[in-house]
């Protein structure tokens, strides 16, 4: 069974400082691999995923994740933070098998202060 | 394009009513898939849908079902309503065809509390 671990459940941190919020999976099966935003009230906005090619994936707005296949790792980071990235960040994974089933982790809130 | 569109957003049952949620996919989605969102034991997976098919199902008891219907629209019931089933109910569209299936789209979640 796949599971998905986020070992931090609050990461505080200052404007324009670096982060990285830590996710580590297991799977016996090849992965696909998601980092989902959400903010007070809203659904999941996806971030950014790994499907499979470059093991570094980039989103639109400055954060990035690293697949680490040998560590089972999919943390993500942001060089410099803004307040507006204060929500909480959700790590997933699927087995990539056509059916749509997310694991999630427990949820890192990221809280941003100026 | 218009998202996945959840209704009601907010709603407020006694212990032991049913409830019925409804979701609209995005258009030209064909799966449809539900999750629970508490604080106590996070984000859970109930079940997918695909073309009216039940195609997966997660860990919860028979009060929670759901169905899709022709034109991919999909409904969450949850009958003998317990104060434990007071969550954020998130659902998700995806394209569901073989390696098509590679993102999930949430809509905003209707908030169900049981009193």
């Amino acid at each position: 069974a796949q599971s998905v671990t986020q070992l931090d459940s609050q990461v505080p941190v200052f404007e324009e400082a670096p982060v990285e919020l830590r996710c580590n999976y297991s799977s016996s099966v090849s992965v696909y691999l998601f980092w989902y935003v959400q903010y007070p009230n809203q659904g999941l906005q996806l971030l950014l995923k790994y499907l499979s090619g470059s093991t570094l994936v980039e989103s639109i707005n400055g954060f990035e994740a690293e697949f680490n296949k040998s560590q089972t790792s999919f943390h993500l980071r942001k060089p410099s933070v803004h307040i507006s990235d204060t929500a909480e960040y959700f790590c997933a994974v699927s087995e990539g098998t056509g059916f749509q089933k997310l694991v999630f982790g427990t949820g890192t809130r990221l809280l941003v202060s100026p | 394009k218009a998202g996945v569109t959840q209704t009601p957003r907010y709603l407020i049952k006694t212990r032991g009513q049913q409830v019925t949620l409804s979701c609209s996919p995005i258009s030209g989605h064909r799966s449809v898939s539900w999750y629970q969102q508490t604080p106590g034991q996070g984000l859970q997976f109930l079940f997918e849908y695909f073309s009216e098919t039940q195609r997966n199902k997660g860990n919860f008891p028979g009060r929670f079902s759901g169905r899709q219907f022709s034109n991919s629209r999909s409904e969450m019931n949850v009958s003998t309503l317990e104060l434990g089933d007071s969550a954020l109910y998130l659902c998700a569209s995806s394209l569901g065809g073989w390696r098509l299936n590679t993102e999930a789209f949430f809509g905003q979640g209707t908030r169900l509390t049981v009193v």
